[in-house]
């Protein structure tokens, strides 16, 4: 089975401050997102990547940044944490380009700016 | 510009009982698939069920089914004899298969409650 796992469930920072968030998958897929989810608004790609040192913008870049060194992880950067970012991140990954593939999704990490 | 609409918020239904799941979306597109995924609590999201949209035949999965009009851009979701373990966020989501970006469009989501 796929595993994709993520650093953390839950997490607290202070405005202002720079925020990783790691994500993790087990099953040398190429392609992988990050996922914005609020109540009311499903989820909203920020970043994806679809290969080593590639990214590409989703529909909500602005105030993230992304890194991929390595297949297997990917990480989502807030530069400067505002409160305005609260929410629920999601990291997912799927096989390769085809867009019939399943995307398959870590357990999210819960980010609260204070 | 291609939406994603799910216009009921919350849904509930009785143990063992049929409940069907509204999903609209708008594309110019013919060649797209469309996906239903569950979000059960404090769980990881995973696939429900995929339909190609070049295919008539409406896809199922043990007791998931959907309903695909495709002139009408409408994607519903039949469960058959819910079970308590069904209670979870349902998001459908569209994807293109001309777009490069491999870009999955999702719905607001529909919370689904099964009442014992």
């Amino acid at each position: 089975d796929v595993k994709v796992t993520q650093s953390s469930r839950y997490l607290v920072k202070r405005t202002g401050e720079k925020v990783f968030l790691e994500c993790v998958q087990d099953m040398d897929h190429e392609n992988m997102f990050w996922y914005r989810q609020d109540p009311g608004l499903g989820l909203r790609l920020i970043y994806f990547s679809y290969d080593v040192k590639m990214k590409e913008k989703g529909d909500i870049p602005e105030g993230y940044s992304v890194s991929r060194e390595k297949k297997e992880r990917f990480s989502l950067i807030l530069e400067s944490a505002s409160t305005n970012q609260t929410s629920m991140y999601l990291c997912a990954s799927s096989r390769d380009a085809r867009s019939y593939n399943e995307q398959f999704f870590g357990p999210g990490t819960r980010l609260t700016v204070l | 510009a291609q939406t994603v609409t799910q216009s009921q918020p919350e849904m509930s239904v009785q143990e063992a009982e049929t409940v069907t799941l509204s999903c609209t979306y708008d594309t110019s597109e013919n060649n797209y698939y469309l996906f239903w995924y569950k979000q059960p609590p404090s769980r990881q999201m995973i696939l429900v069920i995929r339909q190609e949209a070049y295919k008539q035949q409406n896809a199922t999965e043990n007791r998931f089914s959907v309903n695909f009009q495709k002139a009408a851009k409408s994607f519903s979701l039949k469960i058959s004899d819910s079970q308590l373990g069904d209670t979870a966020m349902y998001f459908c989501a569209f994807i293109s298969m001309m777009d490069s970006s491999y870009k999955l469009i999702f719905g607001s989501g529909t919370r689904l409650l099964v009442r014992p």
